[in-house]
């Protein structure tokens, strides 16, 4: 199976600030890597998709990077806003048709 | 379009107990999962389907089946409720197992007393 790991630590930045965070997988490299937004209570929201022939996607404020090599992928937000502040997951495809996801990373973007 | 919904979106079982979980999706996506969410965790997968009549293990499936007899509709049952348990369950579907985008139900918050 996969095993996905993602920054352990909450994350805390200041507003206007850039955060970065990272999604590192082992095994087999995915076909795809895929980001989520959860806030609490609440189910993820998909943000962005990324395709193993892909370095680098961007939407609006968004960033991700896809290195198969290092087995990484990084999620950038630019110019955050406090209302960037949620749990970060990045989730990949598996074997057999199975769709994993790894334990998130809280981000606080304080104003 | 409603999307994903489940129901309960709370429930409290008493150990033994059985329950299903209900998930509907009206956007004829042929791929639907279940996944358990502990505090501060991510999202573990629990069963999977690629479509009517087709289901299969994801990575913690003991204490739970599922059934897939419509497109629309996932079920999750879990059979003599155990505190181990006591988590959120979310369902989601996609047209793909990842090349395109999941869409999840708000969650069922279920704890085993």
């Amino acid at each position: 199976s996969q095993k996905i790991e993602q920054n352990s630590e909450a994350l805390n930045i200041q507003e206007g600030k850039t955060a970065t965070l990272t999604c590192n997988y082992t095994n087999y490299s995915p076909a795809y890597l895929q980001w989520y937004r959860q806030d609490p209570g609440r189910g993820p929201v998909f943000l962005l998709l990324i395709r193993e022939n892909e370095k680098e996607k961007r939407k609006e404020r968004l960033k991700v990077t896809f290195d198969t090599t290092l087995k990484q992928s990084l999620f950038h937000i630019t110019a955050s806003q406090p209302a960037d502040s949620a749990t970060y997951l990045c989730a990949l495809d598996g074997t057999g048709n199975q769709f994993y996801f790894g334990t998130g990373t809280s981000l606080t973007v304080i104003p | 379009n409603a999307g994903v919904t489940q129901t309960p979106k709370f429930r409290i079982l008493k150990i033994g107990q059985s329950m299903t979980l209900q998930c509907t999706q009206d956007m004829n996506h042929n791929y639907m999962y279940w996944y358990r969410q502990d505090p501060g965790m991510g999202l573990k997968l629990i069963y999977y389907s690629v479509g009517a009549g087709i289901t299969d293990k994801g990575e913690v499936p003991n204490g739970y089946n599922v059934s897939r007899s419509t497109t629309e509709d996932f079920p999750l049952r879990l059979e003599l409720a155990a505190p181990s348990q006591t988590s959120v369950y979310f369902c989601a579907s996609s047209f793909g197992p990842g090349n395109t985008e999941a869409f999840f139900g708000q969650g069922t918050r279920l704890t085993v007393v």
